[in-house]
């Protein structure tokens, strides 16, 4: 175990829907991300958060919604998604946002029908 | 032109032999050289970082930096069936609030016994 969990490992929703993802860390770090990763294609950074403020957004859809409520835990809501958005969404956590080592979670697997 | 390229391969090798991959990288500013581990079912898990040209060694692996020719390359020596994954390599610039963190696609390694 990495110390960072993520729930549910899958997950299936309609365009319609909205669901959130869930992350939690026990490492007591204080820099978490989430992650995009698609089949032929590079890992993407989506959300960067440090001490519970977002750092970064690189270029996210609106849909994409994170919300870090305290430095343990960190949530992506999700709503009118599209199917090429089924990927495998990963959260990892760092010491801080200068500490290249990161800790990954397992991920949801999310596919949107 | 793409900041990190890696090539997918599949790579398939017999256990025992030596392992080489690679990546080429863009922008000079990056800080951190990483290479992460990624085995089927779970999240990548950091292997080797480095942040400077040079060589470094951690058992059976060895990651090389040549910033003159923005080039990294992990060794594997002595392979074996458990180090069958997929081995991404990936570059950090981040200070002074800003975060960039780049992923190459990701070469999936077979060891075969």
């Amino acid at each position: 175990e990495t110390g960072v969990t993520q729930t549910p490992r899958h997950l299936v929703m309609g365009m319609t829907n909205k669901k959130s993802l869930k992350c939690e860390q026990h490492l007591g770090h204080n820099a978490m991300y989430w992650y995009k990763q698609s089949a032929k294609k590079p890992l993407e950074l989506m959300f960067v958060y440090s001490l519970e403020e977002r750092v970064e957004n690189n270029s996210v859809p609106s849909r994409f919604s994170p919300e870090c409520p305290n430095s343990s835990h960190l949530f992506l809501h999700l709503h009118t998604l599209q199917p090429e958005d089924s990927a495998l969404y990963l959260c990892a956590s760092s010491q801080d946002m200068t500490a290249p080592r990161q800790y990954f979670g397992a991920g949801t697997r999310l596919s949107v029908l | 032109q793409k900041e990190v390229e890696q090539d997918p391969g599949p790579l398939s090798v017999p256990e025992g032999a030596i392992v080489s991959l690679n990546c080429t990288y863009s922008n000079s500013a990056f800080q951190y050289f990483m290479w992460y581990r990624q085995y089927s079912r779970k999240g990548p898990e950091l292997l080797m970082y480095t942040y400077s040209s040079g060589n470094k060694e951690d058992g059976r692996f060895t990651a090389q930096v040549d910033k003159s020719s923005k080039y990294i390359s992990l060794f594997i020596r002595d392979s074996q069936p458990s180090d069958s994954a997929t081995y991404l390599c990936a570059i950090l610039n981040s200070g002074a609030g800003s975060y960039q963190l780049t992923f190459g696609k990701g070469t999936k390694l077979s060891v075969i016994p």
